[in-house]
């Protein structure tokens, strides 16, 4: 039983390009969040998605914006990116939106630099 | 957002020690949470506090729920190499849904 996976595992970036990073659920997970974590700093959430649509956000700006399919696996897109949105992007799956936190399985997560 | 204030902010232990971290907050919370994570790979929960004073075992690891509400401790018994890793504490304030996550505690452990 395949857990969260993530791609790609590393990328590199400049000033104002856009970035699309993947998720993909554990197996019978429909809720998926994503969390950004600088580095030397804990996870700070960005958004969740359930039934493709967005049902929580963090304090990010706009230009972070997320998609849901309807085989539960979720991307999360970066526009116009700025040097301080480098950082491991990390997406975490649940079983529905008001999950109890012992079903909150992290995936690996995805480097992204900003040049 | 809520500031979790994480201590230690690292540790180097030697093998076989007790280990004490905490975390504290500004305001109440309602679920505390206590993950560990290791090089490339996200964070594993290890304990979940959903009530005050509430005292829960994982191994050698022992999570408390503070009685204010607004702190967390966990403890880890005879400590091993591969209790090497990050620490957070996570809680959810007693207003809305998102969880917060502390800024880690860095786990060395000398054998």
């Amino acid at each position: 039983d395949a857990g969260v996976t993530q791609s790609p595992t590393h990328l590199i970036k400049t000033r104002g390009q856009q970035v699309t990073l993947r998720c993909s659920p554990k197996s019978g997970h429909d809720t998926v969040s994503w969390y950004q974590q600088a580095l030397g700093q804990g996870p700070q959430f960005i958004f969740q998605y359930y039934e493709e649509e967005e049902r929580q956000r963090g304090n990010f700006p706009d230009r972070f914006s997320g998609h849901q399919f309807p085989n539960y696996s979720s991307e999360l897109n970066v526009n116009a990116l700025l040097l301080g949105d480098s950082a491991l992007y990390l997406c975490a799956s649940s079983s529905g939106p008001y999950y109890s936190y012992n079903e909150q399985f992290f995936g690996p997560g995805t480097r992204l630099t900003v040049l | 957002g809520q500031q979790l204030n994480q201590s230690p902010q690292s540790m180097f232990i030697q093998e076989g020690e007790d280990v004490s971290m905490n975390c504290t907050s500004s305001s109440i919370f309602n679920t505390w949470l206590w993950y560990k994570q290791e090089p490339g790979e996200g964070p594993v929960l290890l304990i979940a506090l959903y009530k005050a004073g509430e005292l829960t075992s994982n191994g050698r690891l022992t999570a408390q729920f503070g009685i204010t509400r607004k702190d967390s401790f966990l403890n880890i018994s005879a400590s091993i190499p591969s209790d090497v890793g990050i620490y957070f504490c996570a809680g959810q304030p007693i207003t809305g849904n998102q969880f917060y996550f502390g800024t880690g505690t860095s786990l060395t452990v000398i054998p």
